[in-house]
């Protein structure tokens, strides 16, 4: 099937680290990807990591991909009050196509 | 250099008829895909144009279609509208084949009544 799925809430306090998993379904997927969605607004690309990778950091945003499982995780250090949003993971399958099957979403809260 | 535009923002239709969604890419991009969220399927691709040919298509009915132009602004139709519909209508503008990133508009909040 074509299911990603994300756990659907994560609760953070102010300047902890936030951790966001996702779980895709194809391991010829090429690129996944990283979105944050504010309310009311489109998709803003975060980071994108390529599958022959284990790892990609950029500045708060580390992103570890575990292709045996799977399993992709997105990394937020010292998360502020304006990462609060809905985070989204998404597979491309192959470079021919610009499909990307996205996961459910993440509500992230970050607490003063 | 201006983002993807999506035009209207917001729009109210009546069950029953058809509406036009616009999204102009980002200047150089030939690649426009669009894409429905609702709270209950999520994101879901619809289709994606590469110049003026539609390459790719998601599993949605016949009501929906979109084309592009030969300055790659894409346009998507949807006829005989259901209350279903009711959805944010995002595009999204890339270089073309080879390239990594996508670059979405703001979208366009289609409610069907």
């Amino acid at each position: 099937g074509e299911d990603v799925e994300q756990s659907l809430f994560l609760s953070v306090r102010e300047g902890d680290s936030s951790v966001i998993n996702c779980t895709y379904t194809d391991s010829s997927s090429t690129y996944l990807y990283w979105y944050k969605q504010e309310p009311g607004a489109g998709l803003q690309l975060l980071t994108y990591i390529f599958s022959n990778m284990d790892m990609k950091q950029d500045q708060r945003l580390t992103v570890l991909l575990n292709k045996k499982d799977k399993h992709l995780s997105l990394r937020i250090a010292d998360t502020q009050t304006g990462d609060s949003a809905i985070y989204f993971c998404a597979e491309r399958k192959d470079g021919a196509t610009n499909k990307l099957i996205f996961g459910t979403g993440t509500l992230l809260a970050v607490q003063p | 250099k201006a983002g993807v535009t999506q035009t209207p923002r917001y729009l109210i239709k009546t069950r029953g008829q058809q509406v036009t969604l616009s999204c102009s890419p980002i200047s150089g991009h030939r690649s426009v895909s669009w894409y429905q969220q609702t709270p209950g399927q999520g994101l879901q691709f619809l289709f994606e144009y590469f110049s003026e040919t539609q390459r790719n298509k998601g599993n949605f009915p016949g009501r929906f279609s979109g084309r592009q132009f030969s300055n790659s602004r894409s346009e998507m139709n949807v006829s005989t509208l259901e209350l279903g519909d009711s959805a944010l209508y995002l595009c999204a503008s890339s270089l073309g084949d080879s390239s990594i990133g996508y670059t979405f508009g703001s979208g366009t909040r289609l409610t069907v009544v």
